[in-house]
Order: C-alpha cells, then sequence, then structure tokens
C-alpha cells in the first residue's frame, strides 16, 4: 500500500532554480526519507529526517517535517541538469523493522 | 559504499514459465530484504519482507505461490515469480537496511520482467 501523495506528480524548472516537492502521509512515523531514481535504475537515499526533528540539510538539500500536518518538503536549491529524476518519499512507522512505504513521487525535469 | 546488486537486469519470458530473480547485498549481511513491485511512472510497491531463515512476510493482495521468496543465506534472498503472465511484467527491485544503527536502505538496480 501507498503511504501518500507527492504534490506536485511532474515539475520542470531551468537550471539554477530551486525545486520544491512535497510529500504527505497518512499514518504516525518514526522517521521519513527522501530517495531519487534515475529511470529504470534502483533508488538511492538523499536524506532522513527523524520525527522528532523539524528541519535538515544536506548539501544542496533542505528536507522539513511537520508531523502535526503529515507532511515533508524536499527542497534542491540551484538545480542542474543532473538533478532530472523522479522523487520519492518513504516512512517507516514505528516498530515496523524498517520497512518503507513510498509515497507517488515527483518527476523532476531540469532543462539545462 | 554498500552494495545491492540484482541478477538478472532484465529477463523475457514466456507465459507459463517461472523466473527467478536474486538480490545480493555485497558488503555487508543482511538478515532482513525487501521486494517491491513498481509500474511504469509509478511508485514502488513493497510486496514482501524477506527474513533470513524464515518465511517471508507478505504485503496483502501479494500471493504467496505466485512470489516465492527464499532468503538462504545472510546475503542473498531470492523472489521467484512462478508461472508467469503478462500482467507480472513490471519493474522488481530489492532493497536491505545496511544494519541495526540506521533506517536507511541501499537498493538494487532493480530486474525489468517482460513475459510475453
Amino acid at each position: 500500500s501507498q503511504q501518500g501523495e507527492e504534490d506536485p506528480q511532474a515539475l520542470s524548472i531551468q537550471e539554477g532554480e530551486n525545486a520544491t516537492m512535497n510529500c504527505s502521509y497518512k499514518t504516525s512515523i518514526n522517521n521519513l526519507q527522501w530517495y531519487r531514481q534515475n529511470s529504470g535504475r534502483g533508488l538511492v537515499h538523499l536524506i532522513l529526517i527523524r520525527s522528532n526533528e523539524r528541519e535538515k540539510h544536506s548539501g544542496r538539500l533542505r528536507v522539513t517535517l511537520d508531523t502535526s500536518k503529515k507532511s515533508s518538503s524536499l527542497l534542491i536549491t540551484a538545480s542542474r541538469a543532473a538533478d532530472t529524476a523522479s522523487y520519492f518519499c518513504a516512512t517507516v512507522a514505528p516498530g515496523s523493522s524498517y520497512k518503507l512505504i513510498f509515497g507517488s513521487g515527483t518527476r523532476l525535469l531540469v532543462r539545462p | 559504499g554498500a552494495v545491492v546488486s540484482q541478477h538478472p537486469s532484465r529477463v523475457i519470458c514466456k507465459s507459463g514459465t517461472s523466473v527467478k530473480i536474486e538480490c545480493r547485498s555485497l558488503d555487508f549481511q543482511a538478515t532482513t530484504m525487501f521486494w517491491y513491485r513498481q509500474f511504469p511512472k509509478q511508485s514502488l510497491m513493497l510486496m514482501a519482507t524477506s527474513n533470513e531463515g524464515s518465511k517471508a512476510t507478505y504485503e496483502q493482495g501479494v500471493e504467496k505461490d505466485k512470489f516465492l521468496i527464499n532468503h538462504a543465506s545472510l546475503t542473498l534472498s531470492t523472489l521467484t515469480v512462478t508461472s508467469a503472465h503478462p500482467e507480472d511484467s513490471s519493474f522488481y527491485i530489492c532493497s536491505a537496511p545496511l544494519g541495526t544503527a540506521t533506517y536507511e536502505q541501499y537498493f538494487g538496480p532493480g530486474t525489468r520482467l517482460t513475459v510475453t
């Protein structure tokens, strides 16, 4: 089953612009993770934010988490053409033994 | 860094045949692995949790007799799609958590199954 929705489903921006993707989920979580998937490939872990954290940074990535609204956002600053990929949020429920439940994903296109 | 491999990367089979997909953790041990399927332009749907030395745990709606999972060692889990049909055509991906200290997971590159 899917945990929730991501918004937008698709995003097209110019290189250098910022990209913001949003994720909503339904149940309580232990942590929320963001993954990236290039077309036809496996997923690469980007960043993990715990339920007691509100914001986290990693390089050009900034993730926020609002547990009261059951939502998270991923911001990619100064985007590059190489950032073109699908981005998925995934949640881990308390006591679920690492089981990831994925959101619907956002397809990002960064135009050179 | 930790790597998870899958084999084969692509397979085409005839309807009614069975296909085995392997998932290996290359430089770490994984007592638990996960199997997902992904349809084009869609998200990953968790199929089952593969447990080393015990039975797999299947998600609701996934037929355990259709998708046989074996986790015989700490570095290998296999998914066998039995009596495959065209509707089983999909992208199958496995993942493994690196260990108990982290929740992040490492994903295999995926296997594209086409059933004709």
